[in-house]
């Protein structure tokens, strides 16, 4: 079983959609969960982490559920901007590096 | 953002090649790490430097070779690579190692290796 799961996509929406990824990860010690959003021929960069509790940023909400091991994204009212790649990412323990999931593509059309 | 910042952009050689990709960070960070991205596959983690010592090496060919000078600054020495080396090759920094801290990434160099 990889370590971090994603549905690859792509999800093809218009604009105004609601859309949500979910994300599955393997190492049930993990401590930290993260979403970042990588732009075509782009670095990634840090989106969101991802609380216990589940956290909003604007349009973007992001929930974990420790007994499944998922991880989720919901995006409302979609605009063209947030056409992208959105990758999950999970740390497991000090002393190791974060692990990147492939990624969901995300093309949002007017 | 020049946060991090990688050069050369764009690289293509030939398979008897020697070459260096550079990555610089201007963060004050104290972890660097570089990363391979190849198409439909994730962020494959290269090697991880911790204030200039290498702490992690994910099993990488030795035609890859990293140089870390100083906190800084970090380096990928590349020779005799191979056609499936071709890849985006992504440099990043982060506060510390063993916090799962925020990593920046730099744009990163893509390879073509004939």
């Amino acid at each position: 079983r990889k370590e971090v799961e994603q549905d690859p996509g792509p999800f093809n929406v218009p604009e105004g959609a609601t859309v949500a990824f979910n994300c599955t990860y393997s190492n049930s010690a993990s401590q930290s969960f993260f979403w970042y959003r990588q732009d075509c021929r782009k670095e990634p960069k840090l989106l969101m982490s991802v609380y216990s509790s589940g956290n909003e940023d604007g349009r973007f909400t992001a929930q974990l559920n420790r007994a499944s091991q998922y991880i989720s994204l919901l995006i409302r009212d979609s605009k063209l901007s947030d056409s992208a790649t959105y990758l999950c990412v999970v740390w497991v323990q000090a002393g190791t590096a974060l692990i990147f999931g492939k990624g969901t593509t995300l093309s949002v059309s007017s | 953002e020049t946060g991090v910042t990688q050069t050369p952009r764009h690289l293509v050689m030939g398979m008897t090649n020697k070459k260096s990709l550079k990555c610089e960070q201007h963060l004050g960070h104290n972890a660097m790490y570089w990363y391979k991205q190849s198409a439909k596959k994730p962020l494959e983690l290269m090697f991880v430097y911790s204030l200039e010592e290498r702490v992690e090496n994910n099993s990488v060919p030795s035609r890859f070779s990293p140089e870390c000078p100083n906190s800084s600054h970090l380096f990928l020495h590349l020779h005799t690579l191979q056609p499936e080396d071709s890849a985006l090759y992504l440099c990043a920094s982060s506060q510390e190692r063993q916090l799962g801290d925020t990593q920046y990434f730099g744009p990163g160099t893509r390879l073509t290796v004939l």
